[in-house]
């Protein structure tokens, strides 16, 4: 069973507040993915990359950054915090386009103030 | 409009009744994965299911791409079942999937 560990698990910031999340998969899985979970949205691509030093864009980038320094970390930054992005984070990973199913972490909650 | 469907929204059993959850797509498929949920928990991989019928356990998922569809089937629910079901599509633009708005079920004793 792929592993996908993410961090941390709760986080309360400030508005315009700098915010790290943090992820590392131990599967050696090429495709790593953020997404966010609203009640009403359900849930919402943000950023995903198929390898270090790649990033591709989601369905709701805004707001959001994010970089890929290993096969095995993928981070997704907050610079400048919004209440809007409250919400519930996952990261998950695969082995890639048509051949992998998807692992997810146990999700980072965030609140912004 | 949306891609993927799932129905019904929310569904309610008895333990030991049989359940049958939807989802419907409107694009092309190169995937189906189904999810499993429990409330503000993260999410269980149960079926990878691009086309055909898949078993594991209680559950079968059945994916019909010329009808584009997949289906998720629990015989004789536990109360442990309950939680959200969310079933995603990878289309043919490569590694995104689109999730679909999930089904909530609760079974009771």
């Amino acid at each position: 069973e792929a592993a996908v560990t993410q961090s941390p698990r709760n986080k309360v910031t400030v508005t315009g507040g700098n915010v790290t999340l943090s992820c590392r998969q131990t599967n050696s899985h090429n495709y790593m993915y953020w997404y966010r979970q609203d009640t009403g949205h359900g849930l919402r691509l943000i950023h995903y990359s198929y390898g270090a030093g790649n990033l591709q864009i989601g369905d709701v980038p805004d707001g959001y950054k994010a970089t890929r320094t290993t096969q095995e970390d993928f981070f997704l930054l907050l610079e400048l915090a919004s209440p809007s992005q409250t919400s519930l984070y996952f990261c998950a990973s695969s082995a890639g386009t048509g051949g992998g199913r998807l692992f997810f972490g146990h999700g980072t909650k965030l609140s912004v103030l | 409009g949306q891609q993927v469907q799932q129905s019904p929204a929310s569904l309610v059993l008895q333990e030991g009744e049989n359940a049958e959850l939807q989802c419907n797509f409107s694009t092309s498929l190169n995937s189906m994965q189904w999810f499993y949920q429990r409330p503000g928990g993260s999410l269980v991989s149960l079926f990878y299911n691009p086309s055909g019928t898949k078993h594991s356990g209680r559950l079968t998922s059945t994916t019909v791409i010329k009808e584009r569809r997949s289906s998720l089937h629990i015989s004789s629910s536990q109360t442990t079942d309950s939680g959200t079901y969310l079933c995603a599509l990878e289309g043919d633009a490569g590694a995104k999937l689109t999730f679909g708005g999930g089904t909530r079920l609760t079974v009771r004793p």
